[in-house]
């Protein structure tokens, strides 16, 4: 009965690289949020997704930025051209219809 | 605009004793609450929820107290023990057509042997 499962869980990236975050969510799951956390911070939510389309991304940053929730295969949050500034801890969760997000282990970002 | 946020950023309480962590929130249409705990390294896990119908929910050493008048709620940890130490998340969401979740800024719980 695996939870969610976020990888890679620590990823380094040198400026202007691409950042690619994996989530795959529970069994019987359809439904995907992206979170971003700052050290000593909350958790920032950025986009919320179910199969095959985007149903909030008001937190995303309009560039360099974009998610995907694919018929087949995990979320895919993806960040272009990555800068100092984005480096941060980012979390999955994943929820049925209705009720509590499950969150994954989070996936560590370092920009060198 | 609407936010969840925690009156003290840091609490310290000896092993043993009851610990309790407040919240406030400004949307009063907020009808679900959550709480999770965050330990280092590791995802925000479920404790405890409560909805706006209720103001008291008990689990297993925590209840969750909720006061719509003021907007406020709390989170009380009975017997509080060294592996309560975390980072502890309120976070409200609404009954609409999905659980979009709001978290507070967190407060940090460390547990004094």
């Amino acid at each position: 009965n695996a939870g969610v499962m976020q990888n890679p869980r620590h990823l380094v990236r040198r400026r202007g690289q691409e950042a690619r975050l994996r989530c795959s969510p529970m069994k019987g799951h359809s439904h995907v949020y992206w979170y971003r956390q700052l050290p000593e911070e909350g958790l920032k939510f950025m986009v919320y997704l179910q199969k095959e389309n985007i149903i909030d991304e008001s937190g995303m940053p309009k560039e360099r930025f974009s998610a995907e929730f694919p018929k087949e295969g995990p979320s895919i949050l993806r960040i272009q051209q990555v800068v100092r500034g984005d480096s941060a801890a980012y979390f999955c969760a994943s929820s049925p219809r209705t009720g509590v997000q499950h969150f994954g282990d989070g996936t560590r970002l370092s920009i060198l | 605009g609407e936010s969840v946020g925690l009156h003290l950023p840091t609490l310290s309480v000896q092993e043993g004793d009851n610990s309790i962590i407040n919240c406030a929130y400004s949307n009063s249409a907020s009808d679900y609450f959550i709480w999770y705990k965050q330990e280092s390294g590791k995802g925000p896990q479920f404790i405890i929820d409560i909805r706006s119908n209720m103001d008291k929910r008990q689990g297993q050493r925590v209840t969750v107290l909720l006061n719509k008048t003021v907007k406020h709620l709390s989170l009380q940890i009975a017997a509080t023990q060294p592996g309560d130490s975390a980072v502890y998340f309120c976070a409200e969401t609404g009954e609409t057509s999905y659980d979009k979740v709001i978290f507070g800024p967190g407060t940090s719980l460390s547990v004094i042997p």
